[in-house]
């Protein structure tokens, strides 16, 4: 069964850097796409990041872009997110979500798994 | 950019059908497939509905996407209590290369 657990939120004061984890089991972690995508309270989904399987092809959100960095690790099955430069508006349920393989496809494919998400909360 | 436009609420009765729109433009809905998600509140988004049509395995047939120019629509026939949700669509963008949502509509029933 596939599961997805992220890890690393809380608490952190305008201006901080966290960093999110995400540990992947019961699938072939290193043959997968995978994606951030957070949820602000009572909001819509906004998609952040997505790495390619082997880490070639990084896109980043224009809202992140230069304050936040994707990586993975493939022998950990561990995705991650470095967080720099916290805003207030960035607090939301981040969540780590694969992408579907698609065989031959030219642009990334849907999210077919999700995590439970984490709660970043950016305050002073 | 500001995301792709969904209403916000949208509701119907037992047995109903319920159509959800969801509008962008020529380089997201207009040349990608469009998908939708369901979210139950206080837990993860699920896949509802796949490159504009195709509904994964478990997802059942009441449940069914379309796609006309840069529109889409999930439509939901036979509502059911238990598909009182937010719904949020979802299209990759060439101009920006990014994945782009709606805002999510939320779907009572009444």
């Amino acid at each position: 069964e596939v599961h997805l657990a992220e890890s690393g939120g809380g608490l952190v004061q305008p201006g901080g850097s966290l960093r999110l984890s995400c540990a992947a089991s019961g699938f072939t972690f290193s043959t997968y796409d995978m994606n951030w995508v957070r949820q602000a309270p009572g909001k819509g989904l906004e998609w952040l990041s997505h790495i390619s399987d082997i880490g070639t092809t990084i896109y980043y959100a224009n809202s992140i872009k230069g304050r936040f960095t994707i990586s993975r690790d493939n022998a950990k099955s561990s995705l991650y997110l470095q967080m720099n430069s916290l805003r207030v508006d960035d607090t939301a349920v981040y969540y780590c979500a694969r992408g579907a393989l698609v065989p031959g496809a030219i642009r990334p494919n849907w999210f077919d798994s999700w995590g439970q998400g984490t709660l970043v909360t950016v305050s002073s | 950019q500001s995301g792709l436009t969904q209403p916000p609420s949208a509701s119907g009765t037992p047995g109903q059908k319920v159509t959800i729109s969801c509008s962008g433009s020529s380089s997201n809905i207009g040349s990608n497939f469009v998908y939708w998600y369901q979210q139950f509140p206080g837990t993860a988004p699920r896949v509802l509905i796949y490159r504009n049509n195709q509904r994964p395995s478990g997802v059942p047939d009441r449940f069914s996407g379309s796609k006309s120019g840069t529109s889409a629509s999930l439509a939901i026939s036979g509502l059911r209590s238990e598909d009182e949700a937010d719904y949020h669509c979802a299209a990759w963008d060439d101009t920006l290369s990014g994945w782009l949502f709606g805002r999510g509509t939320k779907l009572t029933v009444l």
